[in-house]
């Protein structure tokens, strides 16, 4: 089974510039999260998707962040225009629709994000 | 509000030492705590979890008991090895789905 992928892995844009990640969850998982972590510091939770409906945006920092998931299966985190504190980790989590509070979160790699 | 707080790195030991990185939380009603572990080049991986007060998490040789009385969850294991190397985070999930997260700390094991 494969596991959750991230694209890019790693993307370095200027400063003013639009980026797109992208987060395929497990098959059959509709709870999809994504979290970041700035240099340094501990990773901060962004937001959590139910299917395709957003369920808790509370930690997007701002609105040049725009999250989707269109049709409940993959789902892409736009950042614009980008800034230079943006730079970090991204990191994209799924688990099942019916897992609770102490299921596992499943993790892709990451996209590395660098902002100049 | 909720947070986790854990033992800053790196921390560095030799191949067979004992290891604990201590983790305490703060959260209201009864959190789930969970150890994930990044490996150099690799995504988050979950290492063990609780999900209430006196469980015991286990797994690869490491362990971690759910102390409410002193709102910790120390991770332990007994002889380390180079392999054990790693970035390892200690993370809660109180009534929301989300994961509140240390730090990090990272783990150095020098042969």
């Amino acid at each position: 089974e494969a596991g959750v992928t991230q694209f890019p892995s790693h993307s370095v844009i200027e400063k003013g510039q639009t980026v797109t990640l992208r987060c395929d969850p497990i098959s059959g998982h509709d709870n999809l999260y994504w979290y970041r972590r700035v240099m340094g510091k501990e990773i901060k939770f962004l937001l959590h998707f139910v299917k395709e409906s957003k369920q808790d945006e509370s930690g997007m920092p701002n609105n040049r962040f725009l999250a989707e998931r269109t049709g409940g299966t993959y789902s892409t985190l736009k950042v614009q225009p980008a800034e230079l504190e943006d730079s970090g980790v991204y990191f994209c989590a799924s688990s099942p629709l019916t897992s609770g509070l102490g299921y596992e979160q499943f993790f892709g790699p990451g996209t590395r994000l660098t902002v100049l | 509000g909720n947070s986790v707080t854990q033992m800053e790195g790196p921390v560095t030991l030799s191949e067979e030492a004992f290891l604990t990185i201590n983790c305490t939380y703060t959260a209201t009603g009864y959190p789930s705590l969970f150890w994930y572990v990044q490996y150099p080049g690799e995504g988050l991986q979950l290492l063990l979890k609780a999900t209430k007060a006196d469980d015991k998490g286990s797994n690869k040789g490491f362990e971690a008991t759910y102390r409410k009385e002193t709102t910790s969850f120390h991770l332990e294991k007994g002889s380390v090895q180079v392999s054990d190397s790693a970035v390892y985070f200690c993370a809660l999930s109180a009534s929301n789905y989300q994961l509140i997260w240390g730090a990090g700390t990272k783990l150095i094991i020098k042969p």
